[in-house]
């Protein structure tokens, strides 16, 4: 079936210092893939959407240039968290929806402490 | 505006029992609806899903209930086993870009 890989599955940081989390389609193309963020007993909060090819779109309230975002191939995009802070500190989820299928399939996610 | 939700933050059930988890949405426009299962430190994992044109899809212990017409849906699990104990997400689809709405999440705790 199709899998989404997500790398690394835990990382420590220090403060100040950038984060690059990859997230892979394994089997299928992903134009699109979405990044999600988890706080501790609450909801999958979208981040932005990564578009191949095309900047990416970030909802409200989403720092652009803290959270960069690329989708340099149909099978990779990145988030790069920038200048991390310990309130930087989540569970970070990327998701790929394959053409023609409704179902989203999400990478292992990411435990990001930064310390 | 919350599209998705999920009333219930936690809920405890009895090993053998039923479990029903309830999800409510807004967007009249939503076309299908999924249920994610999701352990803590792992990522959401696919469950069982439903088209907006039925109102019961069924998949072993696993069924979900989609009444329209109160923009309601429903998992159930029968018989209920501790290993189901994670937290479950009802997620929609319609907006564009095959984007997926969460509902909040419900803690399901399965006692043995």
């Amino acid at each position: 079936g199709a899998v989404v890989s997500q790398h690394p599955s835990r990382v420590i940081c220090k403060s100040g210092t950038s984060v690059k989390i990859e997230c892979r389609s394994l089997d299928f193309q992903a134009t699109t893939m979405f990044w999600y963020r988890q706080f501790p007993k609450k909801s999958l909060m979208l981040m932005a959407t990564s578009n191949e090819g095309s900047k990416a779109t970030y909802e409200q309230g989403v720092e652009k240039d803290k959270f960069l975002i690329n989708h340099a191939s149909l099978t990779l995009s990145t988030l790069t968290v920038t200048s991390a802070h310990p309130e930087d500190s989540s569970f970070y989820i990327c998701s790929a929806p394959r053409r023609g299928n409704t179902e989203a399939f999400f990478g292992q996610g990411t435990r990001l402490t930064v310390v | 505006d919350q599209q998705v939700k999920q009333n219930s933050p936690s809920l405890s059930v009895q090993e053998g029992r039923i479990s029903i988890l309830n999800c409510d949405y807004t967007n009249s426009m939503f076309d299908y609806f999924l249920w994610y299962k999701k352990y803590p430190a792992e990522g959401p994992t696919f469950l069982i899903s439903i088209s907006s044109i039925k109102d019961k899809n069924e998949d072993g212990r696993f069924t979900v209930f989609l009444n329209k017409s109160a923009k309601h849906l429903s998992l159930h699990i029968v018989p209920s086993q501790p290993g189901d104990s994670a937290v479950y997400f009802c997620a929609a689809h319609g907006n564009a870009g095959n984007m997926l709405t969460f509902g909040g999440g419900t803690r399901l705790m399965v006692k043995p």
